[in-house]
């Protein structure tokens, strides 16, 4: 069974700093583009970023680019999103997720709260 | 991008009637990977059908999504009193992911 669970999350200053981990497990975690996507309180989705199968190719939504940065370890089944100079409109829950075989699949997500 | 529009934006109806949601696309997905999803307050989003119209597992069958190219629907047949939710649909057919803006079924 296809489980992702992703931790790190917590509350910031404006400014600060924080790195979201999302564990993957139950598929072959190397062969799959992942990707993080965010939802504000009462809010929409929105894509953040997303990392090829070999971690060369990343993409960034232009509202985080520059600042956050996506990796992934594939020896620990791992993905990664440094999130640095955050913002209080970051605030949001952010899940990792993935497809396979055309079916999405997604963590339970985690809160980053960015608040003075 | 692709951007998803969905309609209406609020769908006011009692239990046990039909509730029919649109989501349309501005440009054709080529492969149709089109997922829609529940969503209740403080919740995470619940899978409930993907490639336009494959349900989950576990999904009942009173959900069911048809639609290609622009055009998507889903359709609740008979509304359940724990259907009454946000509903939003989610392309992944093209780069980057795109989300739709949201139907909320509330009860009249």
């Amino acid at each position: 069974e296809v489980h992702l669970v992703e931790s790190g999350g917590g509350l910031v200053k404006p400014g600060g700093s924080l790195r979201l981990s999302c564990a993957a497990s139950g598929f072959t975690f190397v062969s799959y583009t992942m990707n993080w996507v965010r939802q504000a309180p009462g809010k929409g989705l929105e894509w953040v970023s997303s990392i090829s199968r070999s971690g060369d190719d990343k993409y960034y939504a232009d509202s985080v680019k520059g600042r956050f940065t996506v990796s992934r370890d594939n020896a620990k089944n791992s993905l990664y999103l440094q999130m640095n100079d955050l913002r209080v409109d970051d605030t949001a829950v952010y899940y990792c997720a993935t497809y396979l075989w055309e079916v999405p699949y997604w963590g339970q997500g985690i809160l980053v709260t960015v608040s003075s | 991008d692709i951007v998803l529009t969905q309609s209406p934006g609020t769908l006011a109806l009692s239990p046990g009637e039909r509730a029919t949601l649109s989501c349309r696309a501005s440009q054709s997905l080529t492969s149709d990977y089109l997922a829609w999803y529940q969503q209740k307050p403080g919740q995470a989003p619940r899978l409930l059908i993907y490639d336009a119209s494959s349900r989950a597992t576990g999904i009942p069958d009173r959900f069911s999504g048809s639609g290609s190219g622009t055009d998507f629907t889903l359709t609740i047949t008979r509304l359940e009193p724990e259907d009454f939710a946000v509903y939003f649909c989610h392309q992944y057919d093209t780069s980057p992911l795109t989300f739709g803006g949201g139907t909320r079924v509330e009860i009249k």
